[in-house]
């Protein structure tokens, strides 16, 4: 069984720190990771993934994000926050092969203060 | 990108009656899937939509309750069936092939009264 954990519910960052939101998983075999942000009132818009090479992956609005195999954890960095980045932020899991669906974090709201 | 449309938006039913839910894809997909959401909350995968054959069903959902078609690769509908209030939530469309990402609809806000 594949599984996601974003142990923050809650990310409070004033604009223009860096900012972290972690996510740990859990599945067999190679891990097919994604990060996807909602805006209230949204659908999930996706910003990045992890599928296979480089453990450094950069998305969407500068977002960026670090596989850490041995650890098994994706977390989503920024270098800069801006006020506009806060959202509710989910990362989500699949296996490589077999199942195709998506396993979800209970979500980390971000919350940018100016 | 895949752009993912859904129809209805929202809609205010009564407790007994069903509600179809359309999800429309702009180009051919291998995988769609039907998912709920609690405002604020975690996604919940309902079904996998397979395109000709039965979908594939979560543990807790059952076809009866929520039907599920996919007549070919860029459209499926999700009905949710004799409504009760605890179907109150936001539904989802996703979308995706094989190796992508999945992109998601907006959303069916369904609010069962």
């Amino acid at each position: 069984a594949q599984s996601v954990a974003q142990p923050e519910d809650q990310v409070n960052v004033a604009e223009g720190n860096p900012l972290t939101v972690k996510c740990t998983y859990s599945v067999s075999g190679n891990p097919y990771l994604f990060w996807y942000v909602q805006y209230p009132n949204r659908g999930l818009q996706f910003l990045l993934k992890y599928i296979t090479g480089d453990n450094l992956v950069k998305g969407s609005y500068g977002f960026e994000a670090e596989f850490n195999k041995s650890q098994t954890s994706f977390h989503l960095k920024k270098p800069s926050a801006l006020v506009s980045d806060s959202a509710l932020y989910f990362c989500a899991v699949r296996e490589g092969t077999g199942r195709r669906a998506l396993t979800f974090g209970s979500g980390t709201r971000l919350q940018v203060q100016p | 990108s895949a752009v993912i449309s859904q129809k209805p938006s929202r809609d205010i039913c009564q407790r007994g009656t069903s509600l179809t839910i359309q999800c429309q894809v702009d180009s051919q997909v291998t995988m769609m899937f039907w998912y709920r959401q609690q405002p604020g909350q975690s996604l919940t995968l309902i079904a996998t939509a397979n395109q000709g054959s039965e979908a594939t069903y979560e543990s807790g959902f059952v076809i009866d309750k929520f039907p599920i078609s996919r007549p070919n690769l860029t459209f499926s509908t999700l009905t949710v069936s004799n409504m009760s209030p605890e179907d109150s939530s936001i539904y989802l469309c996703s979308a995706g092939t094989d190796i992508a990402e999945q992109y998601f609809g907006p959303g069916t806000r369904l609010t069962v009264t």
